[in-house]
């Protein structure tokens, strides 16, 4: 039982560029999440999924895109990257229950966005 | 809408001294309230939770008891250790988000030995 597992741990990308960072579980948790990481600003939610086929925005959702095909993976996309994107990203699933809240959190994506 | 505020920080304890690190929410509905803890290099990992009002979390020696009617949920350590130094972050989630989670600006915590 792997968990939460990102690829990759670090990139380094130049303004324009796009990218895919991975997340995969293997919990078979129906909700998923991405997060990003910013120094002084805790964390905020970038897109959300409830299950396969389902997604929706969170608070920062501009300039990424995702989508679930299969309840195990749920990639972020950044399709231009800017150097405001440059940041931690989180990966998180939890069961989709109203009684099991916990969320679990893979080990974190390092983008630098020159 | 729904937010979270944690006290600032860095700070720094020698070891077994008391912790208290404070969150007060903000919410329209009735929240889970949760303590991560971020170990460094690492992703967040649950240290501790409550889903209703005078619910206790704890764990590992943490403690923070939900309080509606303050709406705060402050962590506590009897004795802290240098393997606690981490940054901790306070969230809640509303169950009718669907279960997202809105977190704190997280508190560094340094112990020194």
């Amino acid at each position: 039982n792997a968990g939460v597992t990102q690829t990759p741990k670090f990139q380094v990308l130049k303004t324009g560029q796009s990218m895919t960072l991975q997340c995969a579980q293997d919990m078979n948790h129906e909700y998923m999440s991405w997060y990003r990481q910013d120094p002084g600003m805790g964390l905020r939610l970038i897109h959300y999924s409830v299950g396969a086929g389902i997604t929706d925005q969170g608070e920062v959702p501009n300039g990424y895109n995702v989508s679930r095909s299969t309840t195990e993976d749920f990639p972020l996309r950044l399709l231009s990257a800017a150097p405001s994107q440059t940041s931690v990203y989180f990966c998180a699933s939890s069961y989709f229950s109203g009684r099991e809240d916990t969320q679990y959190f893979g080990p974190g994506t390092r983008l630098t966005v020159l | 809408g729904d937010s979270v505020t944690q006290m600032e920080g860095p700070v720094t304890l020698s070891e077994e001294a008391f912790l208290t690190i404070n969150c007060t929410y903000t919410a329209t509905g009735y929240p889970s309230l949760f303590w991560y803890v971020q170990y460094p290099g690492e992703g967040l990992q649950l240290l501790l939770k409550a889903t209703k009002a005078d619910d206790k979390g704890s764990n590992k020696g943490f403690e923070a008891t939900y309080r509606k009617e303050t709406t705060s949920f402050h962590l506590e350590k009897g004795s802290v250790q240098v393997s606690d130094s981490a940054v901790y972050f306070c969230a809640l989630s509303d169950k009718g988000s669907q279960g997202n989670l809105i977190f704190g600006k997280g508190t560094k915590l340094s112990v020194k030995p």
